[in-house]
């Protein structure tokens, strides 16, 4: 099946670090790839999304590109700040045997910033 | 747009009573999902509408779990009866476009239900 596998957390970096998030996947055919980050007693919402092959999306200073050789969609951004802190979740949409695109979220990375 | 929205934020019950659940989607958006969020299993998807019609139910634990949504403004998630073990926090998000996947889905703040 559909599967998300990301980097385990918690993450911390100081203020104005570069900060990397991995997220590989597994699923056949091209699935549309998303990031959703969930900020303290929120629900999620959607970060970036991107739908095919060397797409790049991006949101907020945040970048993460589809790709398909190395199953990855990895989060990117040059320089953190304190208000980024909150719960990250990588996500894929593909076909399920309901007839409609299911998504399947991975378990979550949590980013401290430190000032 | 006041968004998805949930209630109650939060619930604490005794095991073996029932617990209801509320979520209003937002006003157009054709497609709802309940969600299941916790430490151990991280987010599941419990049960997706289009129309207002179930379509996939296979994330239900069991029958002491169920769901309707009787238009398209309201839905329900029902614990009957409630366990220690169904503790979580409970997400309902809605979607613009039926059955396509590559679309956003929009999440209430959840209800952070306690079964004691």
């Amino acid at each position: 099946g559909n599967s998300v596998t990301q980097m385990e957390g918690p993450v911390t970096l100081s203020e104005e670090a570069f900060l990397t998030i991995n997220c590989t996947y597994t699923a056949t055919g091209y699935p549309s790839l998303f990031w959703y980050v969930q900020y303290p007693g929120e629900g999620l919402q959607l970060l970036l999304k991107a739908t095919k092959a060397d797409d790049k999306g991006s949101n907020k200073g945040f970048e993460a590109t589809y790709r398909k050789e190395t199953t990855s969609f990895h989060l990117e951004k040059g320089s953190v700040q304190v208000s980024d802190s909150a719960v990250y979740f990588c996500a894929l949409a593909k076909g399920s045997s309901g007839g409609y695109q299911k998504v399947t979220f991975g378990t979550g990375t949590k980013l401290q910033v430190i000032p | 747009d006041a968004g998805v929205i949930q209630s109650p934020r939060h619930e604490v019950t005794e095991m073996g009573q029932e617990v209801t659940l509320r979520c209003k989607p937002i006003s157009g958006h054709n497609s709802l999902f309940w969600y299941r969020q916790t430490m151990m299993r991280g987010l599941e998807l419990l049960i997706y509408f289009n129309n207002n019609v179930p379509i996939d139910d296979s994330g239900m634990p069991e029958d002491r779990f169920s769901a309707k949504m009787p238009n398209a403004s309201f839905s329900t998630l029902k614990i009957q009866p409630s366990e220690p073990r169904d503790s979580a926090v409970y997400f309902c998000a809605s979607s613009p476009i039926a059955g396509t996947g590559s679309d956003t889905q929009y999440f209430g703040p959840g209800t952070r239900l306690t079964v004691l």
